[in-house]
């Protein structure tokens, strides 16, 4: 069974700082990997699509990274700003299903 | 991307009564939709997977003579919570994938249940 890791749990930085989030998961067999943010109390916003064929994905500020062998992602936020605060998850895509891992709840402040 | 639409975004009611949630895809037929739970601080937990002209499959531990769900059209899958009580208090969280192209995921934007 699939099972996804963030890390880390909490990240408190101040604004204008480059921050890196881990995901890593047990089973490398996925179609392929969306990060994800979650305002309090909102639904999901998808983020970043990495198929399982691509090693990186870029939008704006943000760039995943990918690497299936080994299980591991990588979220990277440049210049983070007070907006970015936010739940970040990771989710892999399997042949039936989406796992998530439990998030990294993110904290800029100005 | 592709849109998923979820109603209500949020619903109060009273102990031992049903709520109904919707999910439709807006612009893509969606054979399987996907129901998730969320509790406070807590990733989304998969609750069942809704597949068009069939039976939806549970998780283990989702009773599924309390929460029902019907996928009875292409676009449209529906979450019954029946007989809610204030346990069942929570966020839930429609998904529907293409399973053509990217297989990416699109989510609703959830409802918030509160059971009083």
């Amino acid at each position: 069974k699939q099972e996804v890791t963030q890390i880390p749990a909490a990240l408190s930085v101040p604004e204008g700082e480059n921050l890196v989030l881990n995901c890593s998961f047990t089973d490398s067999a996925i179609y392929n990997l969306q990060w994800f943010r979650q305002d309090p109390g909102k639904g999901l916003t998808s983020l970043l699509l990495i198929q399982s064929s691509q090693r990186e994905q870029t939008s704006g500020r943000l760039n995943a990274s990918l690497d299936k062998s080994s299980g591991r992602s990588t979220l990277y936020i440049a210049a983070s700003q007070p907006g970015d605060s936010a739940t970040y998850l990771c989710a892999v895509t399997g042949y039936s299903t989406l796992t998530f891992g439990k998030g990294t709840m993110l904290l800029v402040s100005p | 991307g592709a849109v998923v639409s979820q109603h209500p975004s949020w619903v109060i009611c009273k102990s031992g009564t049903s709520v109904k949630i919707e999910c439709r895809s807006l612009d893509f037929q969606a054979t399987t939709m996907f129901w998730y739970r969320q509790f406070p601080k807590q990733s989304l937990m998969l609750m069942a997977t809704s597949n068009e002209g069939s039976k939806a499959t549970y998780e283990q531990g989702v009773e599924k003579d309390k929460f029902l769900i019907n996928h009875a059209s292409l676009t449209l899958s529906t979450l019954t919570v029946t007989s809610a009580h204030p346990e069942d208090s929570s966020f839930y969280i429609c998904s529907a994938r293409q399973f053509q192209g990217t297989a990416e995921a699109f989510f609703g934007q959830g409802t918030r249940l509160t059971v009083v």
